[in-house]
């Protein structure tokens, strides 16, 4: 699975847009980009994934560059509650997800 | 909610003694992941089971079993623990474990050894 490289930590003003970037140069043709987020010890939790399209749900938007290099979450108006670790993580099979180090997030009131 | 169930949630245990985690996936996931979450080594995948089967195996030790029931739920033993076995442990489902399938945590079981 290809490494991803992202910042250790972010700070963000409460009701900002949260933008966390991820570098995945590695990344190859058929891997997904992956995010999750891990509040307080708890398990966890999916956001979004996507393969080379922009992609959003009702949490987060998923934004690819064109040669998939590189990604960026979004949340659009981050909370209190957002602060979290946040993991970008490339994979292919799924039973081998690789968490790094992620990027801890805190927003500030 | 992910809809995945560990118990218990805290477990504290004396040095070479066997504990067993317990996860119950979501409804209609076959499949069921372990990780274990320490403060070095960050998130680490174990072990995965499909439909009973083992499926695949991470960093998971000899002293570590898992199994998957016919119920689907899947139980992860530990035993002769240590000192460093302290740590979160979490269990994760899917549907049916294929590449691109997202995995769904549960909260977790923290487990200390003393």
């Amino acid at each position: 699975d290809a490494k991803t490289t992202q910042p250790t930590s972010m700070d963000c003003a409460e009701g900002r847009a949260a933008n966390l970037p991820c570098n995945h140069s590695t990344i190859s043709g058929n891997e997904y980009v992956y995010w999750y987020r891990q509040i307080h010890s708890q398990g966890p939790q999916y956001i979004i994934h996507g393969l080379k399209n922009n992609e959003t749900n009702e949490m987060a938007s998923l934004i690819i560059t064109e040669d998939r290099k590189s990604s960026t979450l979004i949340l659009p108006h981050a909370t209190l509650r957002d602060t979290a670790v946040y993991y970008c993580i490339v994979r292919v099979r799924n039973n081998d997800m690789r968490f790094g180090a992620g990027t801890r997030l805190t927003v500030k009131p | 909610d992910s809809g995945v169930t560990q118990t218990p949630k805290h477990l504290i245990t004396a040095t070479g003694q066997r504990v067993t985690l317990r996860c119950s996936p979501r409804s209609g996931d076959l499949s069921v992941y372990w990780y274990q979450q320490s403060l070095d080594q960050g998130l680490q995948f174990l072990i995965q089971y499909y439909n009973g089967e083992e499926r695949a195996k991470g960093n998971i030790l000899e002293r570590f079993s898992a199994q998957q029931f016919p119920d689907l739920h899947s139980e992860l033993n530990l035993s002769s623990l240590e000192l460093g076995d302290s740590a979160l442990y979490f269990c994760a489902s899917s549907v049916s474990g294929t590449s691109q399938e997202t995995q769904y945590f549960g909260p977790g079981t923290r487990l200390l050894v003393l």
